[in-house]
């Protein structure tokens, strides 16, 4: 079946605008996370949603972030006025419910501020 | 504490040869240790998970084991193959927890001919 999808795949803006990443999430899958990637770096976790609880807010580093999951299924994530800092790939995975159920990524949208 | 420490940075193997990536972590709260690999402009795929419970857990060509008294856990690939240059992420997760994992800051790994 088909993986997670994310749009776009590329974005490149310049400082100050607003962004939104969308991730559609595996079909039945309750678990959704964004993660961003810098250069050379690690995955920080930013957010998680879960069914209908409240979500994981977290690992947000500002209130420029912010993130949406409408429906349960597919997710925005909001970057706001934003700053050469942000540029990173922006990952999103989804998953399963309880257990150890592994998280399905996305291939993630590279986003490049001006 | 969260954090995941992970060596080396990069790594240069000869095809045929023994990869071998270190993690290290301080959380004794965490119970779940899965490796990511990650090739280029691709997301992260999951490759092989361990519990605390086992020291050993071997699937191909690929092992991790784990030093529970050490916090440690490190991932070993035999017979490395030039298809297996990408970038290798160790994580750990919190017991009881949902699934958030955290992660180490990746190994680069590049298998030569």
């Amino acid at each position: 079946g088909a993986g997670v999808s994310q749009s776009p795949s590329n974005k490149v803006t310049e400082k100050g605008k607003d962004v939104e990443l969308r991730c559609d999430p595996i079909s039945g899958h309750t678990a959704l996370y964004w993660y961003r990637q810098s250069l050379g770096q690690g995955l920080e976790f930013l957010i998680y949603f879960q069914g209908n609880s409240a979500p994981d807010k977290s690992g947000l580093p500002s209130d420029r972030f912010s993130a949406e999951r409408t429906g349960g299924s597919v997710s925005t994530l909001t970057i706001q006025r934003t700053q050469q800092e942000d540029s990173a790939v922006y990952l999103c995975a989804s998953s399963l419910a309880g257990g150890n159920q592994p998280q399905h990524f996305g291939d993630g949208t590279r986003l490049s501020i001006l | 504490q969260q954090q995941v420490k992970q060596s080396p940075q990069s790594l240069i193997v000869q095809k045929g040869g023994i990869s071998i990536i270190n993690c290290a972590y301080e959380n004794t709260a965490f119970d779940y240790f899965p490796w990511y690999q990650q090739f280029p402009g691709k997301g992260p795929a999951l490759l092989i998970a361990i519990r605390p419970d086992v020291s050993e857990k071997k699937e191909g060509r690929f092992t991790i084991s784990f030093n529970k008294s050490a916090k440690q856990f490190s991932l070993h690939i035999m017979d490395s193959q030039p298809g297996d240059s990408a970038t290798y992420f160790c994580a750990a997760r919190v017991r009881g927890g949902y699934q958030k994992v955290t992660f180490g800051t990746g190994t680069k790994l590049q298998v030569i001919p």
